[in-house]
């Protein structure tokens, strides 16, 4: 099956600060999504974003479909953005089966 | 609007026993789809319905696993004869196809 690789593993931030959290998969996709998890367990979505470049207030996505990886984007890190990031992805006639990352780990420190 | 809602937040249970988790989908969502997730992994696909019907259940472990969405709404993940590697977070998430997923806050189940 597709193989879905995030980059870096964990990160910590000082509030304020910026960043860039890396998808990269194996096969080409029709689906993919962002998602926060955050310390209580909640997995929220961010973006679907199976191509192009969406953004919403702080954060920003990039999927270069071809080139088989996706960027998403923090701006002016805060405390709350803490938590745990997923990338997710879905191909063929079965894109609606998920395949996610290990996820992102970051902690943004006040 | 409310969102997806799984009950109950914790199951324990005594290895060999029979449990049953509940999810109520976002009102209207024809897709359901109910994940697995581990500690320090992320969700593993488990089945997935359209309506009524389980239009994917590949991602079943074994035949302990089983799931019904009688109404096209309310969704209930059965588990036979729990085995202690059943314990995870189970995660439910409705949407409206193959786009954004919606998930609920997860049921923890511990096997004893």
């Amino acid at each position: 099956g597709i193989q879905v690789e995030q980059s870096p593993p964990d990160l910590i931030l000082q509030e304020g600060a910026n960043s860039t959290l890396r998808c990269n998969f194996s096969d080409s996709v029709n689906n993919l999504q962002w998602f926060h998890q955050n310390p209580w367990g909640q997995l929220i979505n961010l973006f679907y974003i199976p191509s192009g470049t969406k953004q919403n207030g702080r954060l920003s996505a990039t999927t270069v479909a071809t080139e088989r990886y996706s960027l998403l984007y923090i701006s002016s890190s805060q405390t709350t953005d803490s938590g745990v990031y997923f990338c997710a992805v879905g191909s063929g006639g079965s894109n609606y089966k998920l395949t996610f990352g290990k996820g992102t780990l970051l902690t943004v420190n006040p | 609007g409310a969102g997806v809602s799984q009950t109950p937040s914790n199951k324990v249970t005594e290895k060999g026993k029979y449990v049953e988790l509940r999810c109520d989908p976002i009102s209207g969502h024809t897709a359901l789809y109910w994940y697995r997730q581990s500690l320090g992994q992320g969700p593993e696909f488990l089945i997935y319905f359209q309506g009524t019907g389980a239009a994917d259940d590949s991602g079943l472990p074994n035949d302990r696993f089983f799931a019904v969405r009688p109404e096209g709404s309310v969704s209930t993940l059965k588990i036979q004869r729990t085995e202690r590697g059943d314990s995870a977070v189970y995660l439910c998430a409705s949407g409206t196809g193959s786009d954004t997923q919606y998930f609920g806050p997860g049921t923890r189940l511990t096997v004893l």
